[in-house]
């Protein structure tokens, strides 16, 4: 089975420009969730999808962030427009029902640097 | 607000030492604990505790839960230089409604030493 994957792996923008990662979760994983690391911090929970609805977006740091699930598959996250605290890993993750016994999958992450 | 706390944050070892990594946690609406190993990449799954007191093992790796006092165990046994990585301590718990959410710790940093 495929795991989750993320694009790109990598991104560098200047302040003020436009980002949007994708997150292409397990097939048939309801459940997608995003979460960021910011240096020198924890993984901190962004948001949650069952599907195409967003379910807890309480995790979103301002109005800059705008996530979508169109079809209930794949993923985006876009930060427009962004600042330098932006900067971090965005890890995607995907989980069965409640991820309750298949726990949850994550991908390797984009690390976003914003100069 | 969650909190799920880490030690050591750092550990340096020899091969064939055994470790031990401690994860605290205070949540409101606990599920789960969840360990994770994460090398370059994805952080990839170890264990899901759910119960206290039953342990859990795959090969060298193991660890333990104890919800009276709020706190888990990974223990490693006969480590390897292929064990070197950031082990990452989460906790699971509802999150509004029937929502569910991970709180992570800010990992321990083990490496491992030939």
């Amino acid at each position: 089975e495929a795991g989750v994957t993320q694009f790109p792996s990598h991104s560098v923008i200047e302040k003020g420009q436009t980002v949007t990662l994708r997150c292409d979760p397990i097939s048939g994983h309801d459940n997608l969730y995003w979460y960021r690391r910011v240096m020198g911090k924890e993984i901190k929970f962004l948001l949650h999808f069952v599907k195409e609805s967003k379910q807890d977006e309480s995790g979103m740091p301002n109005n800059r962030f705008l996530a979508e699930r169109t079809g209930g598959t794949y993923s985006t996250l876009k930060v427009q427009p962004a600042e330098l605290e932006d900067s971090g890993v965005y890890f995607c993750a995907s989980s069965q029902e409640w991820g309750f016994t298949y726990g949850y999958t994550f991908g390797s992450g984009t690390r976003l640097t914003v100069v | 607000e969650d909190k799920v706390v880490q030690s050591p944050l750092s550990l340096v070892v020899h091969e064939g030492d055994t470790v031990t990594l401690n994860c605290s946690y205070e949540v409101t609406n606990f599920r789960s604990l969840l360990w994770y190993k994460q090398e370059k990449k994805a952080p990839t799954f170890l264990f899901m505790l759910t119960s206290s007191g039953i342990e859990k093992k795959s090969g060298r790796l193991s660890s333990i839960l104890d919800k009276k006092e709020l706190f888990s165990i990974l223990n490693i046994t006969a480590t390897q230089t292929g064990d070197s990585a950031v082990y990452l301590c989460a906790v699971e718990a509802i999150s509004g409604g029937s929502n569910y959410k991970l709180t992570f710790g800010k990992g321990t940093l083990l490496t491992v030493n030939p």
